[in-house]
């Protein structure tokens, strides 16, 4: 168990490019989100999948920003014509279980890619 | 909506006892965690409440009241190392966790 990985560790970016992020998650794990964290603030939930589907996208999260799990292995987090309010940290986290609901086992959360948007 | 409540922030001594409360007003009640985070790094599992009473694992315990909306996290025999925020989660019956905004305890010496 090498825990979940993300990459890059920090990310600058001008305002207006495109970012993608990788996270691999632990690979027994069915189930990873990514959130979205400012300083001071709790995670905040961008987005869900179990295997590869991807099956809640939080309702605040623009059409700027994509996540796919295609081999519901490792994902990704695409922005797009990335604005200065996108600059925060950006956090995967994988969990395991059988159950209906999402979070009934603890979340393993990677140590984030943190993006800076000039 | 949808609100968790905790302390900003809090200061204690190395070698005391420190209790970090949380309040909680969701839609239904799946279960509470506790996560704690060192500045700059992920946050990591400490606890999950899901019954009433007090769950204790070493030095950390933590108490879940349902009728209350509330909980704490008892930290004994501080050190150092437990400089870090802490962060409440509650999942609601919609299965959506509620993120706390974290409580940032300082330990001095």
């Amino acid at each position: 168990d090498t825990g979940v990985s993300q990459d890059p560790r920090h990310k600058i970016t001008k305002r207006g490019q495109n970012v993608t992020f990788r996270c691999d998650p632990i690979s027994e794990h069915n189930r990873l989100y990514w959130y979205r964290q400012t300083l001071g603030q709790g995670p905040e939930f961008l987005t869900y999948f179990q295997n590869e589907a991807q099956l809640e996208k939080s309702r605040l999260l623009s059409d700027r920003f994509s996540a796919e799990r295609p081999k519901g292995s490792f994902s990704t987090l695409e922005i797009q014509r990335t604005e200065q309010g996108d600059s925060a940290m950006y956090l995967c986290a994988s969990s395991s279980t059988n159950s209906a609901g999402p979070y009934n086992s603890p979340l393993h959360f990677g140590n984030g890619t943190r993006l800076t948007v000039t | 909506g949808q609100n968790i409540d905790q302390p900003t922030e809090m200061t204690a001594t190395e070698g005391a006892i420190v209790q970090i409360n949380c309040t909680y007003q969701t839609s239904g009640f799946n279960g509470l965690f506790w996560y704690q985070q060192h500045a700059g790094e992920a946050p990591t599992f400490l606890s999950y409440n899901v019954l009433d009473g007090l769950e204790e694992k070493g030095r950390f315990s933590s108490f879940l009241s349902r009728s209350k909306g509330y909980s704490y996290l008892l930290l004994k025999e501080l050190q150092m190392k437990d400089s870090a925020s802490y962060l409440c989660a509650v999942e609601d019956s919609n299965y959506q966790l509620i993120w706390g905004a974290g409580t940032k305890l300082i330990i001095k010496p």
